[in-house]
């Protein structure tokens, strides 16, 4: 069965203080992992996708990473403004699969 | 840069009232979808649209219609709402799914049906 568990289910930092959040994945085809911010009372923000293993894309202090098996979202010094739920994604043929989020709050 | 844009934003409805909420997008998109949220549940498909004139269940379809309008539109219709349809409901959008092809969500519709 397709699946993605994310994992804390929440989070908080101080700010500055780094860290992971990881998403495990189990999917027959991936065709591309996705990564969300998603702010209370909106709708999912698109950050990155991945395709392959060991791909790698950054945006401001956020970093995604992919394995065959999981990704990581590194944050780097993060602030307050990072505060939020980040969602992770699979598409497995015409299918997203969502996991149900990681909620980050970084404290000033 | 309007995206996904979903009406209405909030609604409150009696058990047993019918409404449709309206989706539209203007990316030129292929393949329009209806999710709902609740706590700890996370994202679940409802009804999805792989291109105009098709429309198939998602994960939780039960109690819901779809209709694709045409390539932009793409609205969900409650017939008789019930409590445990209370929730967040997010229209998206995407290309052709198959490819890895990022799909974007609009702001959300906040249902509770009382």
């Amino acid at each position: 069965e397709d699946q993605v568990t994310q994992s804390p289910e929440a989070l908080r930092l101080q700010e500055g203080e780094s860290s992971s959040l990881n998403c495990s994945y189990t999917v027959s085809g991936l065709r591309g992992l996705f990564w969300y911010r998603q702010d209370p009372g909106k709708g999912p923000e698109f950050l990155f996708t991945l395709y392959s293993a060991g791909e790698e894309k950054e945006k401001e202090r956020l970093k995604a990473t992919l394995t065959k098996k999981e990704s990581f979202l590194h944050i780097t010094a993060p602030k307050p403004e990072d505060s939020a739920t980040y969602l992770c994604a699979v598409q497995a043929t015409y299918k997203y699969i969502f996991g149900t989020g990681t909620r980050l709050k970084v404290l000033a | 840069n309007a995206g996904v844009t979903q009406t209405p934003k909030f609604q409150v409805l009696k058990t047993g009232q019918s409404m449709t909420l309206q989706c539209a997008q203007d990316m030129n998109h292929n393949s329009m979808y209806w999710y709902r949220q609740d706590p700890g549940m996370g994202l679940r498909l409802i009804y999805y649209s792989a291109s105009e004139g098709t429309t198939d269940k998602g994960e939780v379809p039960n109690g819901y219609n779809v209709s694709r309008l045409n390539k932009r539109e793409f609205s969900l219709r409650l017939e008789s709402a019930a409590p445990s349809q209370t929730s967040v409901y997010f229209c998206a959008s995407s290309q052709v799914p198959s490819s890895g092809n990022t799909i974007y969500f609009g702001e959300g519709s906040w249902l509770t049906v009382v």
